[in-house]
């Protein structure tokens, strides 16, 4: 499986935009790009994702590198709320996650 | 809302005795999947049920086993849990995997603590 490689952990202000980083030097062709984040004693939620374009939801945007092997999760307005571990997760034809170290973000008020 | 339950959200359970953690879903997916999660780490695939097939991982300890006995159900079976089995355990559903674009959709997990 392909692997994903993301910083421990970033911090941000509140009201700042945060540019998360991922990479992933081995993606495949069929491989989307999910992320996902955690917040505390909570299971993993669904952020975006997205195969090659740049993506935009009420959450976040996905900006994927044009050779794909890396992508930036951007979230434009930090909040306290959005303290959590991202992961990074490269979806394949199979129907397995596997898990990365994730990036811990704090949100600094 | 259409989600993934599971129960209970804490167990309390004696090193060597038995436990059954539980996953329900009104999703109708056919693909579910139990995680272990230990504190500060990412959560780690132990096994899936794709329709009736179960699926383990190579490296799942055999003192944790699974059923499920139909499309909305699933458990997870520690025979003899030992300390280093205290973690949170994370249920997971999806489609039919054949569509990579398509994500998961986790419940909120279980505490197990082991005394």
């Amino acid at each position: 499986d392909a692997k994903t490689t993301q910083p421990n952990s970033m911090e941000s202000n509140e009201e700042e935009p945060v540019h998360l980083p991922c990479n992933h030097s081995t993606i495949s062709g069929t491989d989307y790009i999910h992320w996902y984040r955690q917040l505390p004693s909570q299971g993993p939620e669904y952020v975006i994702h997205g195969l090659t374009s740049n993506v935009n939801n009420r959450m976040a945007s996905l900006a994927i590198a044009e050779d794909r092997k890396s992508s930036t999760l951007i979230l434009h307005r930090a909040t306290l709320r959005d303290a959590a571990v991202y992961y990074c997760i490269l979806r394949p034809g199979t129907y397995k996650y596997i898990f990365g170290t994730g990036t811990r973000l704090k949100v600094l008020a | 809302d259409a989600m993934v339950i599971q129960n209970p959200r804490y167990q309390v359970t004696q090193f060597g005795k038995p436990v059954t953690l539980s996953c329900s879903q009104t999703l109708n997916h056919n693909v579910m999947y139990w995680y272990q999660q230990k504190s500060s780490q990412a959560p780690k695939l132990l096994f899936h049920y794709y329709d009736k097939d179960f699926n383990n991982e190579a490296d799942t300890p055999d003192n944790f086993q699974s059923r499920r006995p139909n499309t909305s159900f699933c458990f997870l079976d520690i025979r003899s849990p030992g300390l280093g089995d205290a973690a949170m355990y994370l249920c997971a559903t999806s489609r039919a995997g054949t569509d990579p674009a398509y994500g998961y959709t986790f419940g909120s997990g279980t505490r197990l603590t082991v005394v």
